[in-house]
């Protein structure tokens, strides 16, 4: 069956500029999370949610980052005012459940944004 | 507060040869823990991971892990590298509490290298 796909794979944009980054998570997965992964470096957790509701919107580092997920299926993460430290991978993961004992996340092959 | 460090940032070894990969964690609270791979422009993909039933834990493609709690350790094996196994690997954490997000916080990854 389908994995989760992200698109667009590769962004470049010039410093300032608004980007969209979007996630199809599996068919039927409750739970969406983001993650940014600068280059040489684990990812790290940006934002969550269960089905449309954003529960952890902790590690989104500044109000220039939103995401949301207005159905419950498809989400998007948006950067505005892009900079050249918002440079990294962008990775989506979906799971069933909330719960990492059972459910595995399954991650997308990211968004390479690039800012020049 | 959970954290993970990956002791080696790249390690290299012969087709053939034992493959350990080091990972310790800290965290208040008994740890789920896992392992990922990740290919070259690709998601990172479940190797294994402990939910707290058997400290040894098999995962795909011939790896293991053993949790030690006294260590706080939970090093991934190989007996035997393929080639194919050359690629980042990423220990993970996530809190057993119930009302996180169960978000994942990762370490910084061990490039492997497998040298004919």
């Amino acid at each position: 069956g389908a994995g989760v796909s992200q698109s667009p794979r590769y962004k470049v944009a010039k410093r300032g500029q608004d980007v969209a980054l979007r996630c199809d998570p599996i068919s039927g997965h409750v739970s969406l999370f983001w993650y940014q992964q600068a280059l040489g470096q684990g990812p790290e957790f940006l934002t969550y949610f269960q089905n449309e509701a954003q529960l952890d919107k902790s590690g989104l580092p500044s109000d220039r980052f939103f995401a949301e997920r207005p159905e419950g299926s498809v989400s998007t993460l948006k950067i505005q005012r892009t900079q050249q430290e918002d440079s990294a991978v962008y990775l989506c993961a979906s799971s069933l459940n909330p719960s990492p004992g059972v459910y595995e996340q399954y991650f997308g092959p990211g968004t390479r944004l690039t800012v020049t | 507060a959970q954290s993970v460090t990956q002791l080696g940032s790249h390690v290299s070894v012969s087709e053939g040869a034992l493959v350990l990969l080091r990972c310790n964690y800290s965290s208040s609270v008994p740890p789920y823990l896992f392992w990922y791979v990740q290919y070259p422009n690709q998601g990172l993909q479940l190797l294994l991971k402990y939910t707290s039933a058997a400290t040894l834990v098999k995962g795909i493609n011939g790896f293991e892990a053993e949790f030690k709690k006294s260590e706080t350790s939970f090093h991934l094996t190989k007996p035997s590298a393929h080639m194919s196994d050359a690629a980042e690997y990423f220990c993970a954490v996530s809190l057993l509490s119930s009302g996180s997000a169960r978000q994942l916080t990762f370490g910084s990854g061990t490039q492997l290298t497998v040298l004919p």
